[in-house]
C-alpha cells in the first residue's frame, strides 16, 4: 500500500515569504506528526494531530508556524515570514494511534530559505 | 539520563565487519524504544519497536536488545554491507506521553566496500 507522501520534495524560498508543506498520511492512520530536522540534529517534534485536532503543538517554535488537518487525513504545515533559520528537512509521520506508536515517515521536504 | 543519547556519532567500517551502536534513554516511566534507519534522500524506515526489558529483535543481519532498567539499547549489524550505510536513529516514548517520541542525534554508519 501507499506510504506517507510529502510535497514538495524540495522548496527554495526567500526570506520573508510564506510556504506551505503538504503531508499525505497512510490511509486510515488517525495520528499525524510533523518534525523538523536541522543539520546534525535528531528530528525535533513540532506538532501532533489526533484526527482533525492538534493534540500537542508544544514543539512549534513560534507563531509563524501553523499546521492544519481539516478532514483528518492530509495535513499542511504553514510557515509565515520565513527566516534563514527555518531551513531544515521537514518530516511528516503517521501512526495508527496504538499505544506503542510505531510511526511511518514520509521522505521529507527540504526547505531552504535564502 | 533526561535525553536520548546515541554513540558513536559516526562510524566507518569495512565490508564484512560487524558493528554495534548504543542508545541511552530515560528509564523512568519508560514505554517503548524505537530504532529507525534513515538513508539519504529516503524516508526513515522503522526497524524495531521494543517495550519489554530483555527484548531482543532481529531482522536479517540486524538485531537489537533492550535493557529498560538501566536505560539502554544496542543495535548490532553482522557482516556489514555497503547498503547498510545510513544514519541509525533511536527514539523513546514514555507512558506519560506516549505520543511524543524523544529522539537521539543518530549514528552515521559508512560501510566501505
Amino acid at each position: 500500500g501507499a506510504g506517507v507522501s510529502q510535497t514538495p520534495s524540495n522548496k527554495v524560498t526567500e526570506k520573508g515569504k510564506y510556504v506551505e508543506l503538504r503531508c499525505d498520511p497512510i490511509s486510515g492512520h488517525t495520528a499525524l506528526y510533523w518534525y523538523r530536522q536541522s543539520l546534525g540534529q535528531g528530528p525535533e517534534f513540532l506538532i501532533y494531530f489526533q484526527g482533525t485536532g492538534a493534540a500537542d503543538d508544544s514543539g512549534l517554535p513560534n507563531d509563524r508556524f501553523f499546521a492544519v488537518r481539516p478532514e483528518g487525513s492530509v495535513s499542511t504545515l504553514k510557515i509565515q515570514r520565513t527566516e534563514r533559520g527555518d531551513s531544515a528537512v521537514y518530516l511528516c509521520a503517521s501512526s495508527s494511534g496504538d499505544r506503542v506508536n510505531e510511526q511511518f515517515f514520509g521522505p521529507g521536504t527540504r526547505l531552504t530559505v535564502l | 539520563i533526561l535525553n536520548v543519547e546515541q554513540s558513536p556519532q559516526s562510524l566507518h567500517v569495512q565490508e564484512g565487519d560487524s558493528t554495534n551502536f548504543t542508545c541511552s534513554f530515560p528509564s523512568s516511566n519508560f514505554y517503548a524504544l524505537h530504532w529507525y534507519r534513515w538513508e539519504t534522500a529516503k524516508s526513515p524506515e522503522a526497524l524495531f519497536v521494543m517495550t519489554l526489558n530483555g527484548d531482543e529483535k532481529k531482522k536479517g543481519r540486524i538485531s537489537a536488545t533492550l535493557n529498560t532498567k538501566e536505560g539502554y539499547s544496542y543495535l548490532y549489524i553482522k557482516g556489514s554491507q555497503p547498503e547498510d550505510s545510513a544514519t541509525y536513529l533511536c527514539a523513546s516514548n514514555n507512558a506519560g506521553n506516549n505520543r511524543k517520541l524523544i529522539w537521539g542525534l543518530g549514528t552515521s554508519l559508512a560501510v566501505n566496500p
